[in-house]
């Protein structure tokens, strides 16, 4: 069947990095889009930005730019998502959906910034 | 603040019907589909509606969608317990990007 597989759980420090993996399955990866979405606890969702995995091609929310970066290894079918100068407000939980409809999401990674 | 408005919560009884409304402007759901979304508690979100008013595979014909303007709303009818969720509305916007609205608290009395 169709799935988005993530990475575990990730706790970072301030200033660090973190880089989130999906692993597509059950379909051909580079046919589709995959979106990043991230959702702090209690909070709504935040969509912060898509790459094609044919691409290689990408769109980041403004309020992203500089600090994201969506890259992808098609020869295992994965997409990365890696966020740099990590503050406590980016504790979320990341998710990556795939298609411009979000048809497909990935269970979720949670990432804690904290020092 | 998220670009699109819904009601913070909603509520009906079991087996009632209940409508959540998505208010953006021209520069997304004016101008691009609305999806809906529904997430369970400490689940992933789940695709409900896509292209205004169609149904994925598996998603019953209890759950609907419209869009008029500037406007989109979900309906549920027959409301059960399992229901109970948060529901958000998404579209594309004219600065390229996705946006969502700050969710919906459904809850079946």
């Amino acid at each position: 069947q169709v799935q988005l597989v993530q990475s575990g759980a990730e706790v970072k420090k301030p200033g660090a990095s973190v880089k989130v993996s999906c692993k597509a399955s059950g379909y051909t990866f580079t046919s589709y889009d995959i979106n990043w979405v991230r959702q702090a606890t209690g909070q709504g969702l935040e969509w912060m930005g898509w790459m094609n995995p044919n691409s290689g091609n990408t769109g980041y929310a403004q309020k992203f730019q500089g600090r994201v970066t969506m890259t992808r290894n098609t020869s295992i079918s994965t997409a990365y998502m890696e966020l740099s100068s990590l503050r406590s407000e980016d504790t979320a939980v990341y998710y990556c959906a795939r298609h411009d409809n979000m048809d497909v999401w990935g269970k979720g990674t949670t990432v804690t910034v904290s020092s | 603040q998220s670009v699109l408005t819904q009601p913070p919560s909603v509520s009906a009884a079991p087996g009632q019907k209940v409508t959540i409304s998505c208010s953006g402007s021209s520069s997304n759901i004016g101008n691009n589909y609305v999806s809906w979304y529904q997430q369970l508690p400490g689940t992933a979100p789940k695709l409900l509606i896509y292209e205004n008013n169609k149904r994925p595979s598996g998603i019953p014909d209890r759950f609907s969608g419209s869009k008029s303007g500037t406007s989109a709303t979900l309906g549920i009818t027959g409301l059960q317990t399992g229901d109970e969720a948060d529901y958000y509305c998404g579209t594309w916007d004219s600065s390229l990007s996705v946006v969502f609205g700050g969710g919906t608290k459904l809850t079946v009395l």
